[in-house]
Formats: C-alpha cells, sequence, structure tokens
C-alpha cells in the first residue's frame, strides 16, 4: 500500500488567493482526518469523516475553511481567502474505526506558506 | 476535549543513555492511549497503543506502561541511540478521533 497521499507537498500562495490541499487515505480506511501543526499549537484536529461524512469540525478555524469527502479515496481542504496565520503544515491521516486499533497513519504533510 | 501533558517539553542525552518521558491525563475517561514518533520532516509514525490500566507494551528498546488510575503514561527508551531522536507524542482517544499532546522532543547525541 502506498499509505495515505498527500499533495502537493509544498504550497506558497499569496495572501487573499484560494488554496487546496488534496488527501488520499489508505484504501480500505474508512475514517480521515485533517490537522494543522503549528509551533504554537502543536498537532490541532481541524476535522474528521466517518464513511466520508463530516462527523466534527470544531477544529476548523472559522469559515475561510472547508472540507470535502465527496468518494472514500479523496478529500480536499481548501481555504479561501489564505492568510499569513494560515501558514503551518497540514496532514491528513486515515484509520479503520470499529473493530481495530484506531490507529492513524499520516501522510507526509502539505507544507503551506502565505506570503 | 481531553487535555493530555507531555513533560519534559525536550530532552537531550547521550548515546547509550536510557530514558523516559511521561504524559499525563486528568481523566480515565477516554478509550484508548496512543503513542506516536515523529522525526523532523516526516509524518507521525504509531508506536503503541494501550487501553487498560497497568497495559505494557514494547517494541525492541521502546517500551511504554499505562496507569489510569493516577492518570500517567511513561515511555521508555533503553539504550537511546541517535536514530530515536525525534518528538514523542502522546493521544488519547475517546471517540473516533485522537487528542494529541505536544509532545516531547528527544535529541540523542553520539
Amino acid at each position: 500500500d502506498a499509505g495515505v497521499i498527500q499533495s502537493p507537498r509544498h504550497e506558497v500562495t499569496e495572501m487573499g488567493q484560494e488554496v487546496t490541499l488534496r488527501c488520499k487515505p489508505i484504501s480500505g480506511h474508512n475514517s480521515l482526518f485533517w490537522y494543522r501543526q503549528t509551533m504554537m499549537r502543536g498537532l490541532e484536529l481541524l476535522i474528521y469523516f466517518n464513511n466520508n461524512v463530516p462527523i466534527d469540525d470544531s477544529g476548523m478555524p472559522e469559515d475561510r475553511f472547508s472540507a470535502k469527502m465527496p468518494n472514500a479515496s479523496f478529500s480536499t481542504l481548501k481555504i479561501q481567502p489564505s492568510e499569513p496565520r494560515d501558514s503551518a503544515v497540514y496532514f491528513c491521516a486515515s484509520s479503520l474505526v470499529g473493530g481495530g486499533t484506531y490507529e492513524q497513519y499520516f501522510g507526509p504533510g502539505t507544507r503551506l506558506t502565505v506570503t | 476535549i481531553l487535555n493530555v501533558e507531555q513533560s519534559p517539553q525536550s530532552l537531550h542525552v547521550q548515546e547509550g543513555d536510557s530514558t523516559n518521558f511521561t504524559c499525563s491525563f486528568p481523566s480515565s475517561n477516554f478509550y484508548a492511549l496512543h503513542w506516536y514518533r515523529w522525526e523532523t520532516a516526516k509524518s507521525p509514525e504509531a508506536l503503541f497503543v494501550m487501553t487498560l490500566n497497568g497495559d505494557e507494551k514494547k517494541k525492541g528498546r521502546i517500551s511504554a506502561t499505562l496507569n489510569t488510575k493516577e492518570g500517567y503514561s511513561y515511555l521508555y527508551i533503553k539504550g537511546s541511540q541517535p536514530e530515536d531522536s525525534a518528538t514523542y507524542l502522546c493521544a488519547l482517544r475517546s471517540g473516533y478521533a485522537l487528542n494529541f499532546g505536544k509532545g516531547t522532543s528527544l535529541l540523542v547525541t553520539p
């Protein structure tokens, strides 16, 4: 298995631009998680999906952030408009919940820089 | 949200030293405690999952224990090696999601 795949690995954009981060979870996993990592807050959970349905988006910072999971093999996290304080590493993770250990497998992350 | 505290924030040891660090939590109201290892420029990798008070897990030179009654888990590394340098994250699971601590950053120098 290729593991969790994220793209792009690096993104540099100007303030005000729309940014879309992509994630392909491990095949067979039924839950997907988006995290943001910053020096100040560590690893923060933004939103997670179970069977493609958003379960908890209370970690999404504000309305500029949105996430979708149109099918079991793809999810996007969109920031519109982007701001410099959104600069961080964004991780996607997937897991098989219900009957397993609930271990989460992380992708390589997308390093976002907003100038 | 379950509050997860990790200490120390960072640790610097010499190769061959054994070390340990702590994950503490105020409540035992969770399903499982997870330990992850996170190397610089890589993504977190799962080490252990523990669910019961008194659980002990071991993988090579790394082991972990869980004490839900007193609200802590220890991670031990025996005979630290430079390749053990990483951030070690503790997380509690109360539903589907994991709530992570900020980690202990370990540096092992030759």
